[in-house]
């Protein structure tokens, strides 16, 4: 299964902008991109998704290199609120003749720190 | 409001004791899975269905059972519970399993196994 890597912390001031790094150098075609977020004593929530393409949502930006080997998610002006733990993950389709491929490796994530 | 709902939140328990953690959704998907996560560890998959009766393991599927009798609801049952399955726990569920769907976490189960 392919995996991400992403740094273990990062820092922010509060109205600037920050980006998030992911690394997934194994990804496969049909792999999409998933960001999502953990706030302390909560369940991780989707924050934003895509295949090759740039995606933009209400919540964020994500930057997919060209060859799809990196990632990057951008909050465009960081609060507070944004404090958390974001996880990139790759999400594969069924393997609908040999079963499988629905297994999501989350890590560790990065903790990302807001000041003011 | 969609949702993924787990209970108890808490759960203090003794080694040996069968418990069953709950997860139902309201949003008629297809796919659901349970993770654990560990300080240090991350979130780590423990089974998953893909729709009623298809369950399949995780990364950490030992000493846990799933059954997925219904659409909505698919609890995460510990025959034997022993201290190492001291963690905290979530639910999720998605429309379907393909790659493009977006997951719906649960609030988490803190379970703690003496």
């Amino acid at each position: 299964d392919a995996k991400t890597t992403q740094p273990n912390s990062m820092e922010s001031n509060e109205e600037e902008p920050v980006h998030l790094p992911c690394n997934h150098s194994t990804i496969s075609g049909t792999d999409y991109i998933h960001w999502y977020r953990q706030l302390p004593s909560q369940g991780p929530e989707y924050v934003i998704h895509g295949l090759t393409s740039n995606v933009n949502n209400r919540m964020a930006s994500l930057a997919i290199a060209e060859d799809r080997k990196s990632s990057t998610l951008i909050l465009h002006r960081a609060t507070l609120r944004d404090a958390a733990v974001y996880y990139c993950i790759l999400r594969a389709s069924p393997r609908i003749l040999t079963g499988g491929g629905n297994k999501l490796t989350f890590g560790t994530g990065t903790q990302l720190k807001v000041e003011l | 409001e969609a949702q993924v709902t787990q209970n108890p939140r808490y759960l203090i328990t003794v080694t040996g004791k069968k418990l069953t953690v709950t997860c139902s959704q309201n949003m008629n998907h297809e796919y659901m899975s349970w993770y654990r996560q560990d300080p240090g560890l991350g979130l780590r998959q423990i089974y998953y269905s893909m729709n009623v009766e298809v369950t399949d393991k995780g990364d950490v599927p030992e000493g846990y059972k799933v059954s997925r009798k219904e659409k909505r609801n698919f609890p995460l049952i510990l025959e034997s519970p022993s201290p190492n399955q001291t963690s905290l726990y979530f639910c999720a569920s998605s429309g379907t399993g393909y790659s493009n769907e977006k997951l719906f976490f649960g609030s988490g189960t803190q379970l703690s196994v003496l």
